[in-house]
């Protein structure tokens, strides 16, 4: 089975900073990797994903994440980030053959600060 | 959140009561979930279900059934609610094995006192 672990349960920054949201994940075999953002009071909105291919993934609002197999990591980072990205990140995985379950990290609060 | 409608929003139930969770999409995708979110623990797949007429355990199952007579509905139930079933429950949809997205509802927040 899958597991995801987000080592930061929040993280603070200024506006304009870069950010680095960690997301390591355990599994035995090949993985679909997914970054997911939730706003308050609302669902879960696909970020970015991982599927094959590029190794390096980007959203369309600047967001960017690397999947790393030697390192079992798929770190989501920003080089500047604005007041509108304030809200909760969540790093999810599932096997490509297994696509009936999705395994969630415990999600990382990203608060940024004028 | 468009295509996937959860009913109702919220809801306070008295311990031992019963109530049931709505899912409806009109996107036509074969898989449905339910999870909760509780604080700190990320999300939990309670079940699932693949297709009309079939259904599956996720990985915290008790206390919750579901059915899925239609494609389109997805229905949670409790048959009596307990205040360790205080959550915010999700349902989410997919369109099928190689498409790689789930696609949320806005959530149930259920209070159960």
């Amino acid at each position: 089975a899958q597991s995801v672990t987000q080592l930061d349960s929040q993280v603070p920054v200024f506006e304009e900073a870069p950010v680095e949201l960690r997301c390591n994940y355990s599994s035995s075999v090949s993985v679909y990797l997914f970054w997911y953002v939730q706003y308050p009071n609302q669902g879960l909105q696909l970020l970015l994903k991982y599927l094959s291919g590029s190794t390096l993934v980007e959203s369309i609002n600047g967001f960017e994440a690397e999947f790393n197999k030697s390192q079992t990591s798929f770190h989501l980072r920003k080089p500047s980030v604005h007041i509108s990205d304030t809200a909760e990140y969540f790093c999810a995985v599932s096997a490509p053959y297994n696509f009936n379950k999705f395994y969630f990290g415990s999600g990382t609060k990203l608060n940024v600060k004028p | 959140n468009a295509g996937v409608t959860q009913t109702p929003k919220f809801r306070v139930l008295k311990t031992g009561q019963s109530m049931t969770l709505l899912c409806a999409q009109d996107m036509n995708h074969e898989y449905m979930y339910w999870y909760r979110q509780d604080p700190g623990m990320g999300l939990r797949l309670i079940h699932y279900s693949v297709g009309e007429g079939t259904t599956a355990k996720g990985e915290v199952p008790d206390g919750y059934n579901v059915s899925r007579l239609k494609k389109q509905n997805f229905l949670l139930g409790l048959e009596s609610a307990a205040p360790s079933q205080t959550s915010v429950y999700f349902c989410a949809i997919a369109a099928g094995r190689y498409t790689g997205e789930l696609f949320f509802g806005e959530g149930s927040r259920l209070t159960v006192l």
